[in-house]
């Protein structure tokens, strides 16, 4: 709806396994943002990128670990993640990473659990 | 799915009037909903939860039940509370989530 598109909606997965959440936006926008939010929290910023570079990495463990090949995608690839890991994952963009009251365009999330 | 609604994209308030920026929901149940703000050439911040019932920078906002709403207020804006604001329910309950399109404030000097 917000032309920020997340796959898969819901994923369950376990410690030892390898997955990944894919972010696609049709927006023409250059920034991307990956965010976490947990039970009963406020979000949290993971990561930021910028025409493909990423231009901050908020203290993220490594078993997270995204990537942007180009404008349009990201991705976040999980691996031998922790239960505390589940939550709500939040894919967003906008036009530049920092601007003028620039506007977020969120996609509707991953719901992840790790069991 | 948990929708919230902001249904102004834009709001333009004068330096000491008092501001209110809608948002309403749209699931059963009982919400828990934040409003979160950025301003300009900053990062998305929380502003508060309904939770936490606190003030913050002025701002309150109280969730009505009857009307489904979560509006944010304060009684005299500033002209540094032009930011950017967005609404949005707590996601991590296994239902789709939506946060909400957000209100461009500005506070005219």
């Amino acid at each position: 709806e917000t032309g920020v598109t997340q796959t898969p909606r819901h994923l369950v997965m376990g410690m030892t396994n390898k997955k990944s959440l894919k972010c696609e936006q049709h927006l023409g926008h250059n920034a991307m943002y990956w965010y976490k939010q947990s039970a009963k929290k406020p979000l949290e910023l993971m990561f930021v990128y910028s025409l493909e570079e990423r231009v901050e990495n908020n203290s993220v463990p490594s078993r997270f670990s995204p990537e942007c090949p180009n404008s349009s995608h990201l991705f976040l690839h999980l691996h031998t993640l922790q239960p505390e890991d589940s939550a709500l994952y939040l894919c967003a963009s906008s036009q530049e990473p920092v601007a003028t009251n620039e506007k977020l365009f969120f996609g509707s999330g991953t719901q992840l659990s790790v069991l | 799915a948990q929708r919230v609604t902001q249904p102004e994209k834009l709001l333009s308030v004068f330096k000491g009037a008092p501001v209110e920026l809608k948002c309403n929901y749209s699931y059963s149940g009982s919400p828990e909903l934040f409003w979160y703000v950025q301003y300009s050439r900053q990062r998305l911040q929380l502003l508060l939860r309904h939770i936490s019932r606190e003030s913050i920078k002025g701002f309150t906002a109280d969730l009505n039940k009857g009307e489904t709403s979560f509006h944010l207020k304060k009684p005299f804006a500033q002209e540094e509370d032009s930011a950017m604001y967005y609404c949005a329910p707590e996601g991590n309950t296994g239902n789709q989530f939506y946060f909400g399109t957000g209100t461009s404030l500005t506070v005219i000097p």
